[in-house]
């Protein structure tokens, strides 16, 4: 069965820092790849996507994710984050027939202003 | 996101009682799922159903149970074999078609006394 691995359980940065959070699957074939993040009291919303084409996806408020086929990663990027990313984030898999979604286990940010 | 509505956000239970979560989306999408984000664990699929009338158990059933009658409506039942003291679930619907984007409820919290 898929599985999807992220790196860090909790990343503590400052402002302006730059961010990566690390995502892995294990599924071989075609995949969907997805971030999804949830603030703090609201409900997930979807962050960015990919499922074909250029490998460079960009999301919204200034994230971007990286699909490395041969590493089987989508790294989620941001240049410099701000005190309002602070959230939990979810990197997501879909594949096979019956559509299966797997999440990892999230990684929690702390931006400190 | 929009158009999914779960209720009641919070709800207690006491030690062999049944009780429903109410799923309601006006999306008009096929798929509705039901996921349990514990911490450290991510979102783990409970039940799912592609289409009216039917559907599936995920990786976490035991102790829950489902029915779809409609396709609006996908109401989940914890039933007091459910052992987890503390539930924060989720219910999910899919877009058909492209990616198969899954958008989320704002979750139901649920506690047994």
């Amino acid at each position: 069965a898929q599985s999807v691995s992220q790196h860090n359980h909790h990343v503590i940065l400052s402002e302006a820092a730059s961010l990566e959070l690390g995502c892995n699957y294990s599924y071989g074939g075609t995949v969907n790849l997805f971030w999804y993040v949830q603030y703090p009291g609201q409900h997930l919303q979807l962050l960015l996507k990919y499922f074909s084409g250029d490998p460079l996806v960009k999301g919204i408020k200034g994230f971007e994710a990286e699909f490395i086929k041969s590493k089987f990663s989508f790294n989620l990027r941001k240049p410099s984050v701000q005190w309002s990313d602070t959230a939990e984030y979810f990197c997501a898999v879909n594949a096979g027939r019956n559509n299966d979604m797997r999440f990892g286990a999230g990684t929690r940010l702390t931006v400190k202003p | 996101d929009g158009g999914i509505t779960q209720s009641p956000k919070y709800l207690f239970r006491k030690e062999g009682q049944n009780v429903t979560l109410s799923c309601e989306q006006n999306l008009n999408h096929d798929a509705m799922y039901w996921y349990r984000q514990d911490p450290g664990q991510g979102l783990r699929l409970i039940y799912y159903s592609q289409i009216v009338n039917d559907f599936q158990k995920g990786d976490i059933a035991e102790g829950y149970s489902v029915s779809r009658e409609k396709k609006e409506s996908f109401p989940l039942t914890v039933t007091s074999a459910q052992k987890n003291p503390t539930a924060f679930t989720l219910c999910a619907t899919r877009e058909r078609g492209g990616t198969d984007t899954q958008f989320f409820g704002e979750g139901s919290r649920l506690t047994v006394l």
